[in-house]
């Protein structure tokens, strides 16, 4: 199953947009990525998944390097409600979400 | 709608004692995940159900945790005996899949217990 890697902690200026990397190197081809975040204690919060091509929704894009070993979510306009853990994951064939320690995002005034 | 609802949302109780989580997925999903989340170890998958039936198993941690899926729109995560360490935040998922393990899975958590055990 393909692991994550992703910067433990970013910031961003309230109004600007957040880049946040993530490093799967070892994605097979049938494997999709998915974006989660968490904010404070509450439920994961499902945001965005791909496969091959660039996805964009309501509350982010996705954008997927042509070799699919990296990835990086883009919050366009962040607001201090955007402040949670960004979590990267790779679905494991055998279905199964595996959640790593994620990114911390700050998002300041 | 309504989305995954879980009760209780905080659970309070002594070393020993039996505890029962419940949870409602959403309605028409056919896949149930129970996770557990604590600072140590983050957020890890105990169980997961397809057409009510658990698939894997591999992460309830010992015999004292036992999950029940008796119809598609209830099920329960029972520890007993409770002991502290179980102390954490359970949270269950739902999702909606043709075949599992294949093609997009989105998976929708609701707000979570907060289970404490003294």
């Amino acid at each position: 199953d393909a692991k994550t890697t992703q910067p433990p902690s970013m910031d961003c200026a309230e109004g600007r947009a957040a880049n946040l990397p993530c490093n799967h190197s070892t994605i097979s081809g049938n494997e999709y990525v998915y974006w989660y975040r968490q904010i404070h204690s509450q439920g994961p919060q499902y945001i965005i998944h791909g496969l091959k091509n660039n996805e964009t929704n309501e509350m982010a894009s996705l954008i997927i390097t042509e070799d699919r070993k990296s990835s990086t979510l883009i919050l366009p306009h962040a607001t201090l409600r955007d402040t949670a853990v960004y979590y990267c994951i790779v679905r494991a064939r055998t279905g199964k979400l595996i959640f790593g320690q994620g990114t911390t995002l700050q998002v300041k005034p | 709608d309504a989305g995954v609802i879980q009760s209780p949302r905080h659970e309070v109780t002594e070393m020993g004692q039996e505890v029962t989580l419940r949870c409602k997925p959403i309605s028409g999903h056919n896949s149930l995940f129970w996770y557990r989340q604590t600072m140590m170890r983050g957020l890890e998958l105990l169980i997961y159900f397809n057409n009510n039936v658990p698939i894997d198993d591999s992460g309830m941690p010992e015999d004292r945790f036992s999950a029940k899926m008796p119809n598609a729109s209830f099920s329960t995560l029972k520890i007993q005996p409770s002991e502290p360490r179980d102390s954490a935040v359970y949270f269950c998922a739902s999702s909606f899949v043709l075949q599992a393990g294949v093609g997009p899975d989105t998976q929708y958590f609701g707000p979570g217990t907060r289970l404490t055990v003294l």
